[in-house]
């Protein structure tokens, strides 16, 4: 079947320092990815998106590689600020089963 | 211009109430989708309606019943609220079923005491 496996937070940086969030995906087709940012208090919000292995997304200084050697969509950012702080979801949707599935969430924290 | 919203925002009843969470979509999409999301911050979908079509229902307990009046509107009736019905609720809408973007509401919080 189709899962997706984030790594455990909470992950706290100091502002400017490098982030990377693993994630990890098992499918049977050729799914796209997706990282989703949900900042305190609200809903989820779409950070960026890759449909095909090799393809990059990226956004607001966000990205990450859909690599489908190592089943894997890392987010990288080379130098985070205080108002990244959120909870970050790494997300698989399945073309053949019409679904959509979520990694459990990775909670960041950047402090001044 | 909002693209989902749900109302109420804040939701705080007793055990044994019936409550209903509203959602609707302007960016015309067909498909759209109930979460429920805990304390840890877990998402898990309830159900998938696809042009007013039930198509995905987790397990899910029957006190929990979507009603889509329309393919623009996607509600949520729950019966007999218990203590572990407190969560987020989140609505959210995509252009079709499949490898698409999905496109998340606000929330609702709602408390059960």
């Amino acid at each position: 079947g189709n899962s997706v496996t984030q790594m455990e937070g909470p992950v706290t940086l100091s502002e400017e320092a490098f982030l990377t969030i693993n994630c990890t995906y098992t499918a049977t087709g050729y799914p796209s990815l997706f990282w989703y940012v949900q900042y305190p208090g609200e809903g989820l919000q779409l950070l960026l998106k890759a449909t095909k292995a090799d393809d990059k997304g990226s956004n607001k200084g966000f990205e990450a590689t859909y690599r489908k050697e190592t089943t894997s969509f890392h987010l990288e950012k080379g130098s985070v600020q205080v108002s990244d702080s959120a909870v970050y979801f790494c997300a698989l949707s399945d073309r053949i089963g019409n679904q959509f599935y979520f990694g459990t969430g990775t909670s960041l924290t950047v402090i001044p | 211009d909002t693209a989902v919203s749900q109302t109420p925002k804040y939701l705080v009843t007793q055990m044994g109430n019936d409550k209903s969470i509203k959602c609707e979509q302007n960016l015309g999409h067909d498909t759209m989708y109930w979460y429920k999301q805990d304390s840890k911050k877990f998402l898990k979908i309830m159900f998938s309606y696809n042009n007013k079509e039930l198509i995905i229902n987790e397990t899910v307990p029957n006190r929990f019943s979507p009603k889509s009046p329309d393919k623009a509107h996607l509600n949520l009736h729950i019966n007999s609220l218990e203590l572990g019905d407190s969560a987020v609720y989140f609505c959210a809408s995509s252009p079709g079923q499949g490898a698409y973007e999905q496109y998340f509401g606000p929330g609702t919080r709602l408390t059960v005491t």
